[in-house]
């Protein structure tokens, strides 16, 4: 039972390119999320995911994007990196009904330069 | 709107030297209140659970209350590898909303 698995741990990507962070979990959670965290501050939610199939939008969406078309998996794009999306990425998931504790993986740091 | 504040946003304390970290929210309907533990480069740690207020849950040197209006973190005697940042978190609607966090520095 790995639980939330993130790749890659760290990234450095150049103005304007694009990639996919990407998240696995493997405790059959429904609800599935991905923060960022930039340095001395709280987590900030991008997008979440109820179950396959839907996303909603969080605190700070612009500039990402995501898809759930399983309950394992939930990647997140960044199109058109800018400097402002230097941070640290955190995903996690957890179950609502019931014992309610979030998972969360190890995070990727992501540097635009 | 739902918010989560935690405060003090640092606290420096003396080995042994006993304090409170606050949490503090505004959420229609709390479904529970988690605390976490964050050390530096890694994810979240995931500490208590609370769901009424009045029920309170311990592990070593943390205890963790809830009010109506705001949970506490009591750390007793704490030791230099208590140092960390502590988060707290509620649901609000299908998203799980987070506080600034408490860095904590224990000075030996």
């Amino acid at each position: 039972n790995a639980g939330v698995t993130q790749t890659p741990k760290f990234r450095i990507l150049k103005i304007g390119q694009s990639m996919t962070l990407q998240c696995t979990q493997d405790m059959n959670h429904n609800y599935m999320y991905w923060y960022r965290q930039d340095p001395g501050m709280g987590l900030k939610l991008i997008y979440y995911s109820v179950g396959a199939g839907i996303t909603d939008k969080g605190e700070v969406p612009n500039g990402y994007n995501v898809s759930r078309s399983t309950t394992e998996d939930f990647p997140l794009r960044l199109e058109l990196a800018a400097p402002s999306q230097t941070s640290v990425y955190f995903c996690a998931s957890i179950e609502m009904a019931g014992n309610t504790e979030a998972f969360f993986g190890q995070g990727t740091r992501l540097t635009v330069v | 709107e739902d918010q989560v504040t935690q405060s003090p946003e640092a606290l420096r304390l003396q080995e042994g030297e006993s304090s409170s970290l606050n949490c503090s929210y505004t959420v229609s309907g709390l479904r529970g209140l988690f605390w976490y533990r964050q050390d530096p480069g890694k994810g979240p740690e995931f500490l208590f659970t609370l769901y009424s207020a009045g029920e309170e849950k311990e592990k070593e040197r943390l205890k963790a209350t809830l009010t109506k209006k705001e949970s506490f973190l009591h750390i007793t005697a704490p030791k230099p590898e208590d140092s960390a940042t502590y988060l707290c978190a509620v649901p609000a609607g299908n998203m799980l909303t987070f506080g600034g966090g408490t860095r904590l520095m224990v000075k030996p």
